[in-house]
């Protein structure tokens, strides 16, 4: 298994481009979420989702969005990019149950000029 | 609402030393689950240990030891002999039943001084 993927691993990009970050799982967890890291900050939740079809918002999702239309794919898209986002983002999936354990993806570390 | 607190934002101690990694936590559930995850120097996200709060026996694993005390709402983490490698930074992370968000505290960085 190689559990929870994250593409890229690195990325620079001006304000206001766009991108998407890839996340995918091969565990069949239903439920998979979208973290920001930031110094002194601890993790912080932007988007989840419980199941394909269904995403939610987290603490701070403002200036992201997601979409899951497979079990295994959960991306995080960047409509314009800020440099308020320059930030480690990080998935994370697990199985149905809401305090079952998290496991969580290498992290992308992106920067917004 | 729940709330993590790691009152220490920078640890640094002497290899073979042992220390203790504090976590309070608030919460109005009664069932709920704690989390401790390590961060090493690479970046990625470690899974350590998860306590449910029906259960406040210490767990040990290894050089590992965790003590959870319900009535002081702590879920402490005590490394014992400690090595570089344990150098990182520790976070504990709380999840209520019913809710799909893993509240963090801020983090714990140690630093193991050969």
């Amino acid at each position: 298994n190689a559990g929870v993927t994250q593409t890229p691993k690195f990325q620079v990009l001006k304000t206001g481009q766009s991108m998407t970050l890839q996340c995918a799982q091969d565990m069949n967890h239903e439920y998979m979420s979208w973290y920001r890291q930031d110094p002194g900050m601890g993790l912080r939740l932007i988007h989840y989702s419980v199941g394909a079809g269904i995403t939610d918002q987290g603490e701070v999702p403002n200036g992201y969005n997601v979409s899951r239309s497979t079990t295994e794919d959960f991306p995080l898209r960047l409509l314009s990019a800020a440099p308020s986002q320059t930030s480690v983002y990080f998935c994370a999936s697990r199985l149905a149950g809401t305090t079952d354990t998290q496991y969580f993806g290498p992290g992308t570390r992106l920067t917004v000029l | 609402a729940q709330k993590v607190t790691q009152a220490q934002t920078e640890i640094s101690v002497v290899e073979k030393e042992d220390v203790t990694l504090d976590c309070v936590y608030e919460t109005r559930d009664t069932t709920y689950y704690l989390f401790w995850y390590k961060q090493p120097p690479s970046g990625e996200l470690v899974f350590l240990i998860r306590r449910n709060s029906f259960d406040e026996q210490n767990e040990i694993s290894g050089r590992y030891s965790w003590n959870f005390q319900k009535s002081t709402s702590s879920f402490n983490f005590t490394i014992t002999a400690s090595q570089v490698v344990d150098s990182a930074v520790y976070f504990c992370a709380l999840g209520e039943a019913g809710s799909y968000q893993l509240t963090f505290g801020k983090g714990t960085k140690l630093s193991v001084i050969p």
